[in-house]
């Protein structure tokens, strides 16, 4: 079974910095999609950013990146520029490409500093 | 508006109680599953369903019953609630099946409390 690990429960970062996020997963496929989450206080899912790990380059949505290391099986999260509304718990999940469910991390929880 | 929406948004009952959490998709999507969200345990799938009338076990599915009688919708049924079952709980939907990939869309989830 796929396993999802975030090993940060809680982060903070000043106001316009850039942060990390690291997640690792443990799978024996090779086809398989990664993302990341954001979960603000309304509670909403909101996809921030995917991966499919068939491409090479790292994706990039804005603000945010991921640093995708396949054979280490790691897909870290960077918040550039953060901003207050980049406050929420972070989820890092798991898709195989042979089913839908997700597998989710444990989450992390950004606190942004003014 | 293309959305999930989820009936309750809150609710508190007591032990025994059976109860139902409606989730429905405008999207004529096929896929549709459930979650439920711990601290520190992340999101865990509850229960799944590819189509109408299929269903199928996730990681978590005891104490928990589904149906889908209708593409649309997709109840998540607690015939005897307990209080381990207080949680966070969201409905997803998806238009296409492995190994085609779109996004997932979740509900707006439901605050569940069992007394």
């Amino acid at each position: 079974a796929q396993t999802v690990t975030q090993s940060q429960p809680e982060m903070s970062v000043q106001e316009a910095e850039t942060v990390t996020l690291s997640c690792t997963y443990d799978t024996s496929e090779s086809d398989y999609y990664l993302f990341w989450y954001k979960q603000p206080p309304s509670r909403q899912m909101i996809l921030v950013i995917r991966q499919e790990a068939y491409k090479q380059q790292n994706a990039t949505e804005n603000r945010f990146s991921v640093n995708f290391q396949k054979a280490a099986k790691s897909f870290s999260l960077k918040i550039s520029d953060s901003q207050l509304g980049d406050a929420a718990m972070y989820f890092c999940a798991y898709r195989s490409a042979t089913e839908e469910k997700l597998t989710f991390g444990t989450g992390t929880r950004l606190t942004i500093i003014p | 508006e293309a959305q999930v929406t989820q009936n309750p948004r809150y609710l508190i009952t007591v032990t025994g109680k059976k109860l139902t959490v409606t989730c429905s998709q405008n999207m004529n999507h096929e896929y549709m599953s459930w979650y439920r969200q711990d601290p520190g345990l992340g999101l865990r799938q509850i229960y799944y369903s590819m189509n109408v009338e299929v269903t199928d076990k996730g990681d978590v599915p005891e104490g928990y019953k589904v149906s889908r009688k209708e593409k649309r919708n997709f109840p998540l049924i607690l015939e005897s609630p307990s209080p381990n079952q207080t949680s966070l709980y969201f409905c997803a939907s998806s238009p296409t099946l492995p190994p085609h990939y779109n996004e997932q869309f979740f509900g707006p989830g439901t605050r569940l409390t069992v007394l």
